[in-house]
C-alpha cells in the first residue's frame, strides 16, 4: 500500500537559519508531489508541485526552494527563514491529480 | 489566473442544522473533490466527482458537481459533532499538472 512520510512533525528555528523539510512516498512510482502552506485558520497555498524527478514548478515566489533528486523523494528548502515563513507544511502525493494523499505536516515556528 | 474559489470562509451552525459549501472555478474542471482536515490534522480525501452534473451521496453528505464543470457544493444533512473541521475543494488545472485548493469552509458546530 502507499504511504508518505513527512518529517519532523514540529520545528522551531531562528530567522535567518537555514531549513530542510522531506517527504518521501512509498508504494507509487512516478506521482505528482506537492508541498502546500497553511498559516493558522487559512487555506492550502501550493507552494511547488513536481510532476517528474528533477521537474519544479514554482508558485509563489519567496525564499523557499524545492528539489525532487529521487522519483518519491521531495524536498523543501530555505537558505534564510524568515518569520513569514512560519505555518503548517504540508506534503502530498497524487497520480495524475486524482485522488491527493497528505502527509502529516510540519508546523514551522520561526522566532 | 486560474483559481478555485470556496465560500462562505466559516460557518457556525447549531447540531442538527444543515451545512452547506460552495466551490467555483473560473476554468472547466476535469474533476472535483473534496477534502476535510480536522482541527490540528491534515486534509483527507472524501470523494471525487467527474462527470458534468453528477451526484455523490455518503451518508449525510451530498456532493454535486455543476452541468459547466465549473461548480460543485458539499451538503451536510443534521450535522453531528463530528462534522466539525474544515471542508476543501480542490480542482486540477494548468493541464491537470497542480492540484489547486479552494480557500476551505471552516464548520463549527454548537452542541
Amino acid at each position: 500500500s502507499q504511504t508518505i512520510h513527512q518529517w519532523p512533525a514540529t520545528l522551531v528555528q531562528p530567522v535567518g537559519s537555514p531549513l530542510s523539510l522531506e517527504c518521501t512516498v512509498e508504494g507509487t512510482s512516478n506521482p505528482n508531489l506537492y508541498w502546500y502552506r497553511q498559516a493558522a485558520g487559512r487555506g492550502l497555498q501550493l507552494l511547488f508541485y513536481s510532476v517528474g524527478i528533477g521537474q519544479i514548478s514554482s508558485e509563489v515566489p519567496q525564499n523557499l526552494s524545492a528539489s525532487r533528486p529521487q522519483d518519491r523523494q521531495f524536498i523543501l528548502s530555505s537558505k534564510k527563514l524568515l518569520l513569514s515563513d512560519s505555518g503548517f507544511y504540508l506534503c502530498a502525493w497524487s497520480v495524475r491529480n486524482t485522488e491527493a494523499f497528505f502527509g502529516q505536516g510540519t508546523r514551522l515556528t520561526v522566532v | 489566473g486560474q483559481q478555485v474559489m470556496q465560500i462562505p470562509q466559516y460557518q457556525h451552525v447549531q447540531e442538527g442544522e444543515d451545512f452547506t459549501t460552495y466551490c467555483n472555478s473560473s476554468t472547466t474542471l476535469s474533476n472535483i473533490q473534496w477534502y476535510k482536515q480536522r482541527p490540528g490534522g491534515h486534509p483527507v480525501f472524501l470523494i471525487q466527482l467527474v462527470k458534468s452534473g453528477e451526484v455523490k451521496k455518503q451518508k449525510r453528505l451530498t456532493f454535486q458537481f455543476g452541468e459547466a464543470k465549473k461548480n460543485s457544493s458539499l451538503h451536510i444533512t443534521a450535522t453531528q459533532t463530528t462534522d466539525v473541521g474544515t471542508y476543501f475543494c480542490a480542482g486540477p488545472l494548468r493541464g491537470a499538472q497542480k492540484l489547486v485548493f479552494g480557500q476551505g469552509t471552516r464548520l463549527t458546530i454548537n452542541p
